[in-house]
């Protein structure tokens, strides 16, 4: 079983059209949950990491929340350069990975 | 250099070749990852070092062979490779700080294809 599920798998926006993307986890001591932009053919870009349920990060256009069972990634009033695939991974106090989400393929069109 | 740099960023190699990849953290950090991500599938942990020890190998073919000189650098050979072993490698770095392993930084990724 997924230990990180995201959804939607793809998402297709129209400029300035907001939206959530969001991503559910089942772990048993969560250390911190972490998302990453990541671009073709590049490496994920660190974002956000929360670590409470009620914990709120925001940078630019992108909001991150967490509760005890998802986190939710808002963007507002997207723009054609925030396409790019976003990937959630949790940390558990048991071990050192990261495990990743299969992530949610944003595309914002003009 | 700044981040994480990863050589080379693309490799072609036969079943039968040696080969090695090379990436470098400028951020002082002192854990490195060795990560593979294959297409439809999440990005999978290969190797953890922390302060230049291996101490995470989640059951990576003996093929694979990580070596970690200092903390600053990390090496993946590879040897008798599959053509499903073809995939984008990512390497990364952290900074632990009391047995809590923060946030991952990643290099670009060496693109990997095996004939």
């Amino acid at each position: 079983e997924d230990q990180v599920t995201q959804s939607p798998e793809a998402l297709r926006l129209q400029e300035g059209e907001s939206s959530s993307l969001n991503c559910s986890y089942t772990v048993s001591g969560l250390r911190g949950l972490f998302w990453y932009r990541q671009d073709p053919g590049k490496g994920p870009e660190f974002l956000f990491t929360l670590y409470s349920a009620g914990e709120e990060k925001e940078k630019e256009r992108l909001k991150a929340t967490l509760t005890k069972k998802e986190s939710f990634l808002h963007i507002t009033a997207p723009k054609p350069e925030d396409s790019a695939t976003y990937l959630c991974a949790v940390q558990e106090y048991s071990g050192y990975a990261l495990n990743f989400g299969k992530g949610t393929s944003l595309l914002v069109t003009p | 250099e700044t981040g994480v740099t990863q050589t080379p960023r693309h490799l072609v190699m036969g079943m039968t070749n040696k080969k090695s990849l090379k990436c470098e953290q400028h951020l002082g950090h002192n854990a490195m990852y060795w990560y593979k991500q294959s297409a439809k599938k999440p990005l999978e942990l290969m190797f953890v070092y922390n302060f230049k020890e291996q101490t995470e190998n989640n059951s990576v073919p003996s093929r694979f062979s990580p070596e970690c000189p200092n903390s600053s650098h990390l090496f993946l050979h590879l040897h008798t490779l599959q053509p499903e072993d073809s995939a984008l490698y990512l390497c990364a770095s952290s900074q632990v700080l009391q047995g809590s392993y923060n946030e991952q930084f990643f290099g670009p990724g060496t693109r990997l294809t095996v004939l």
